[in-house]
């Protein structure tokens, strides 16, 4: 079976700094790969998916990941977070042919600090 | 972008009841969504996987019994917590599929505390 690790349970950070969250999986097929956020009270948002093509993915809100296929990684970046970036953030893995069910990593809580 | 919802949003009942919560796509029609459970500090554990008309499919681990899951119509699924002991208490997160985009999109989960 598939799993998803994501070695930062909680990162915290001052406003302006650079975010890098680490994300690994471990199959070997093909797969979707996704990032979502979760705000304080609020339902989960994707923030950015890779399916192919560029390997560099740029979501929403000035994230972005790399899909790394010799790594099984997936790490989400952003240059300069802000303080409205504290949330929790989980890495997601689809593989192509489980009908869209997704595994999800523990997530990172993200506490940005002012 | 979609919009799941879920009702209740926090729910507490007493041990042996039965609960029952919704999941409905408001602007889109979903013919398959998920339900998830997350425990504190953990990930989401996806434990069913519901087809509208047709069965759930459980994963592993997952008593069918007792979470009873109900897909009747393209835009609403339910999960009925049976007899309901305190170790079912968690936040439980449904998904529903817009296959057009291929995109999953989350409700706001449900918290449920069983006494």
């Amino acid at each position: 079976a598939q799993s998803v690790s994501q070695h930062n349970h909680h990162v915290i950070l001052s406003e302006a700094a650079s975010l890098e969250l680490g994300c690994n999986y471990s199959y070997g097929g093909t797969v979707n790969l996704f990032w979502y956020v979760q705000y304080p009270g609020q339902h989960l948002q994707l923030l950015l998916k890779y399916f192919s093509g560029d390997p560099l993915v740029k979501g929403i809100k000035g994230f972005e990941a790399e899909f790394i296929k010799s790594k099984f990684s997936f790490n989400l970046r952003k240059p300069s977070v802000q303080w409205s970036d504290t949330a929790e953030y989980f890495c997601a893995v689809k593989h192509t042919g489980t009908a869209s069910k997704l595994t999800f990593g523990t997530g990172t809580r993200l506490q940005v600090t002012l | 972008g979609a919009v799941v919802s879920q009702h209740p949003s926090w729910v507490i009942c007493k041990s042996g009841t039965s609960v029952k919560i919704e999941c409905r796509s408001l602007d889109f029609q979903a013919t398959t969504m998920f339900w998830y459970r997350q425990f504190p500090k953990q990930s989401l554990m996806l434990m069913a996987t519901s087809n509208e008309g047709s069965k759930a499919t459980y994963e592993q681990g997952v008593e069918k019994d007792k979470f009873l899951i109900n897909h009747a119509s393209l835009t609403l699924s339910t999960l009925t917590v049976t007899s309901a002991h305190p170790e079912d208490s968690s936040f439980y997160i449904c998904s529903a599929r817009d296959p057009a985009p291929d995109e999953q999109y989350f409700g706001p989960g449900t918290r449920l505390t069983v006494t």
